[in-house]
């Protein structure tokens, strides 16, 4: 079993729309993670939240934009989409940000119209 | 900042033989190095981690060796199944980085009856 839980799974919308992933863990984790992957690729980081705070961007476009409400939440908030966002979309989460094993959820896969 | 190279990007064996993933690594710094395997559709699923202050660590019909000095390590799969077919991943973290991982690029393992 998944111990984080990203939804949806599936995710289709226009450039114009505004939407948000959702993930979650409670596994007592304080570090949680975004990346993006794409078909055939590694994943890709593009955000590090530590205690609920904002701790690395790496440098990804303002139309994403994260949030974590508490320690087992993590959203990321998406407005104004390129065809080329269109990826799989992974949470992952780790004890804390220092050097730890980090656990991925089964990702949303999204399609920009 | 990091960088890890990973080889071969594919590889085929037949049931029953043996694996070996190669990956080198640029910064002497970092000190962890997990192994994931990813099916088709679904999350990349941590399989095995070895940390710098150790030079081999196996689980069951897997193993990781790392050697420091040339800043190597494998993945050694034996008696590969069917099952085994996935992409694998190797990774490195740097202390201090936020637990960032750097990815290789990926090996396709097809495993043949």
């Amino acid at each position: 079993d998944t111990e984080v839980t990203q939804t949806p799974k599936h995710l289709v919308m226009g450039m114009t729309n505004k939407k948000s992933l959702k993930c979650e863990q409670h596994m007592g984790h304080r570090a949680m993670y975004w990346y993006k992957q794409k078909a055939k690729k590694p994943p890709e980081l593009m955000f590090v939240y530590s205690y609920e705070k904002l701790s690395i961007n790496e440098s990804v476009p303002s139309r994403f934009s994260p949030e974590c409400p508490n320690s087992s939440l993590l959203n990321l908030h998406l407005h104004a989409l390129q065809p080329e966002d269109s990826a799989l979309y992974l949470c992952a989460s780790s004890r804390d940000s220092r050097v730890q094993p980090q656990h991925f959820g089964d990702g949303t896969r999204l399609s920009i119209l | 900042g990091e960088n890890v190279e990973q080889h071969p990007s594919t590889l085929s064996v037949q049931e029953g033989d043996s694996a070996v993933i190669k990956c080198t690594y640029s910064d002497s710094a970092s000190n962890y190095f997990p192994w994931y395997k990813q099916e088709l559709g679904k999350r990349p699923q941590l399989i095995i981690d070895i940390r710098s202050n150790v030079g081999e660590k196996k689980d069951q019909r897997i193993a990781v060796t790392l050697n420091k000095t040339a800043k190597h390590f494998s993945l050694h799969i034996t008696e590969t199944q069917p099952e085994d077919s996935a992409v694998y991943f190797c990774a490195a973290s740097t202390p201090g980085g936020g637990n960032k991982l750097t990815f290789g690029t990926g090996t396709q393992l097809k495993v043949e009856l």
